[in-house]
C-alpha cells in the first residue's frame, strides 16, 4: 500500500460545478496537509496548507482533513476553466530532521466551459 | 510567499555531458529543496540543501551523479552529471520546509540526446 493514494483521474466536470478532489493515506505521524495546483509546463502552486484535523477555506477553495479517516479533501466551488490543472496532495509528518514531503500522484482536471 | 526563479527553464543536452541548474529565492530561506519529476507523474525528493553544510540525498540518489550546492541563503545549484537518456525529466527547486510550507519554482525541462 503506497503512503498516499491519489485518484489521477482525469476528471472533467462543467463549468459551475462543485469539485471534489480526495486523498488517502496510511501514515498516521502524517500531521500538515498541502494542496498544490500545477498548470501545464508550470511548477506547482501551494493551494491551501492546514495543520491537523479539521475545515480551511480560501474563497473557492475549501480543504477538509480527517485525521480519523486518514482523509483529505479539497472542494472547488463555481469551477471555472481557469482551475483546469493537475491537482496534487502533499503531507509531511512535522518532525525535526526531515521535511520531506510525500505526494500523491495527482488529479487531472478538466473544467468544460 | 517566496517566489522562486529557475534557469534554464529547458534545455537539451548530449549524453555524456553535465549541466547545472540554477535556483534563487526572493528572500533568505532555510531549507531548499531539489525534486524530478517525470512527465505525468508525482514529484521524487533528490536532496535537501542546506547552507553551510554538505546536502541530504535521499535514497537512490547519490552525490557524484548530483551535486548541489548552497552558497548562501537565497541560491542554490543543481548539476546532473554525466547524463543519460534516463536523466531525462523535469528538475524543480523549491523553498520553505519545517512549519513553513514549501513553495516551487517552475522547473527546468531536460531531454538528454
Amino acid at each position: 500500500q503506497k503512503e498516499v493514494e491519489q485518484d489521477p483521474g482525469p476528471l472533467s466536470v462543467p463549468e459551475g460545478a462543485i469539485v471534489s478532489l480526495n486523498c488517502t493515506y496510511s501514515n498516521s505521524a502524517f500531521q500538515y496537509f498541502m494542496w498544490y495546483r500545477q498548470y501545464s509546463r508550470k511548477g506547482p502552486e501551494l493551494l491551501m496548507y492546514t495543520y491537523s484535523s479539521g475545515n480551511k477555506e480560501d474563497g473557492r477553495f475549501t480543504a477538509q482533513v480527517d485525521k480519523s479517516s486518514k482523509y483529505i479533501s479539497l472542494f472547488i466551488r463555481d469551477s471555472q476553466p481557469s482551475d483546469s490543472a493537475t491537482y496534487l496532495c502533499a503531507m509531511w509528518g512535522g518532525g525535526a530532521g526531515s521535511y520531506q514531503l510525500t505526494f500523491g500522484k495527482g488529479t487531472k482536471l478538466s473544467v468544460i466551459p | 510567499s517566496a517566489v522562486i526563479s529557475q534557469k534554464p527553464s529547458r534545455d537539451i543536452c548530449q549524453r555524456g555531458t553535465s549541466l547545472t541548474i540554477q535556483c534563487q529565492v526572493d528572500s533568505q530561506v532555510t531549507m531548499m529543496f531539489w525534486y524530478r519529476q517525470q512527465p505525468g507523474q508525482s514529484l521524487t525528493l533528490i536532496a535537501t540543501a542546506n547552507q553551510g553544510s554538505e546536502a541530504t540525498y535521499e535514497s537512490g540518489f547519490v552525490i557524484d551523479k548530483f551535486p548541489i550546492s548552497r552558497p548562501n541563503l537565497t541560491f542554490s545549484t543543481l548539476t546532473v552529471s554525466n547524463m543519460s537518456p534516463e536523466d531525462s525529466s523535469i528538475y524543480l527547486c523549491s523553498a520553505g520546509g519545517g512549519n513553513q510550507p514549501q513553495h516551487f519554482g517552475d522547473g527546468t525541462r531536460l531531454s538528454i540526446l
